[in-house]
């Protein structure tokens, strides 16, 4: 299956600070899905990106998707304590595996 | 609420013991993943099935099995359990189990942890 690195494997932010995680992929990928694990739950779908270059936001959240479709990343900015949680990337496709996960931390 | 639903919810047994997991996908889901996560660390794709039948195998070990049932729930089979085989292990599940945008939906998890 396909294989992805994120990094940073964990980030501790102050309150306020933006933050950003990075999934990279050593082939090119067809769509790319983020989920957002919070402590003690469960991954939640957050978003899918299909097109090379493409650019979503939600709200304080902005998905990229690289022109080469073998890269990807999370931005958030001006983090809040609702932010903490456990990031993944997921190549789709066939086969749902995940990337290795960002764990973010927020001071408050 | 995801609406796929994971039991037992927590589950404590001792080594060499066999237990099994279950799991009821989302109401017209057809496909249903199962996944370990272990302290600190990723999830790892165990297997897949779509509608009755095995899709993919991931890093599955030989002592694990899995069946999805005509009713589509499926059961995780862990057998022979050693210590390293505590984690939370999550079902997750999907409309067709393979189409370009689908998305997963997992349940709550089950916590085995093996004494």
């Amino acid at each position: 299956g396909q294989q992805v690195m994120q990094i940073p494997q964990y980030q501790h932010v102050q309150e306020g600070e933006d933050f950003t995680t990075y999934c990279n992929s050593s082939t090119t990928l067809s769509n790319i899905q983020w989920y957002k694990q919070r402590p003690g739950g469960h991954p939640v779908f957050l978003i899918q990106l299909v097109k090379s270059g493409e650019v979503k936001k939600q709200k304080r959240l902005t998905f990229q998707f690289g022109e080469a479709k073998k890269n990807s990343s999370l931005h958030i900015t001006a983090t809040q304590t609702t932010d903490v949680g456990t990031y993944f990337c997921a190549p789709t496709g066939n086969q749902f595996y995940f990337g290795t996960g960002t764990s973010l931390t927020v001071i408050p | 609420d995801s609406g796929v639903t994971q039991t037992p919810k927590h589950l404590i047994t001792a080594t060499g013991q066999r237990v099994t997991l279950r799991c009821s996908p989302r109401s017209g889901d057809l496909s249903v993943y199962w996944y370990q996560q272990s302290l600190d660390q990723g999830l790892q794709f165990l297997i897949q099935y779509y509608n009755g039948e095995e899709r993919a195998k991931g890093n599955i070990l030989e002592r694990f099995s899995a069946q999805q049932f005509p009713d589509l729930h499926s059961e995780l089979n862990l057998s022979s359990l050693e210590l390293g085989d505590s984690a939370l292990y999550f079902c997750a599940s999907s409309v067709e189990g393979g189409a370009a945008n689908e998305k997963l939906f997992f349940g709550s998890g089950t916590q085995l942890s093996v004494l």
